[in-house]
């Protein structure tokens, strides 16, 4: 698509129930990040895939969190258990390759768990 | 660790007020640094960069010198407009994590006409 897309907006939940988010990065990018932003704070680094490779795992903040990508194509980030401060915004990014400025970023995932 | 310091919000201007947002950088090396722009409702865009000290990015009338002496990547922009409304975040990549951006928490600029 034209750019990257992120569903659902927004996704209300209550405290110990899983979620999964989803991110269709642009076509043709190898490269996929996702980042958690906490209200007030920056933009936290959660894992990033490029390509076939191992995805980068070391953002995670717990063993609740997961994601997956098949491919180059959709990832899904999912949250076992919600906990109040996984309450965040989550955002997706992808670029292509080997370029190191070109991230496109969706419109993020606002997640809130009662 | 790399990181990122910028000044909080919220900010409010008039339409044509000069706008600065500060912003300071650690990091190991010689980091790239970026300003990047959300504006309500879409997502990050990146708008500007600069790969090396003394180096001035520049975009839609704002402006950002990497300051090597200073650590800094001051945001500004001499005349602001009410579309100019929108949350700005400083950010660093750095040659060790050269595929990680650092970001800074984020500035909300409220522009009034």
């Amino acid at each position: 698509g034209a750019g990257v897309s992120q569903s659902p907006s927004n996704k209300v939940t209550e405290k110990g129930k899983d979620v999964e988010l989803r991110c269709d990065p642009i076509s043709g990018h190898t490269a996929l990040y996702w980042y958690r932003q906490r209200l007030g704070q920056g933009l936290e680094f959660l894992i990033y895939f490029q390509g076939n490779s191992a995805p980068d795992k070391s953002g995670l903040p717990s063993d609740r969190f997961s994601a997956e990508r098949t491919g180059e194509s959709v990832s899904t980030l999912t949250i076992q258990r919600t906990q109040q401060e996984d309450s965040a915004v989550y955002l997706c990014a992808s670029r292509a390759g080997t370029a190191h400025y070109g991230y496109t970023f969706g419109s993020g995932t606002r997640l809130t768990v009662v | 660790g790399d990181s990122v310091t910028q000044m909080e919000g919220p900010v409010t201007l008039s339409e044509e007020a000069f706008l600065t947002i500060n912003c300071t950088y650690t990091a190991t090396g010689y980091p790239s640094l970026f300003w990047y722009v959300q504006y309500p409702g879409e997502g990050l865009q990146l708008l500007l960069k600069a790969t090396k000290a003394d180096d001035k990015g520049s975009n839609k009338g704002f402006e950002a010198t990497y300051r090597k002496e200073t650590t800094s990547f001051h945001l500004e922009k001499g005349s602001v407009q009410v579309s100019d409304s929108a949350v700005y975040f400083c950010a660093l990549r750095t040659p060790s994590n050269d595929y990680k951006l650092s970001f800074g928490a984020g500035t909300t600029v409220t522009v009034r006409a």
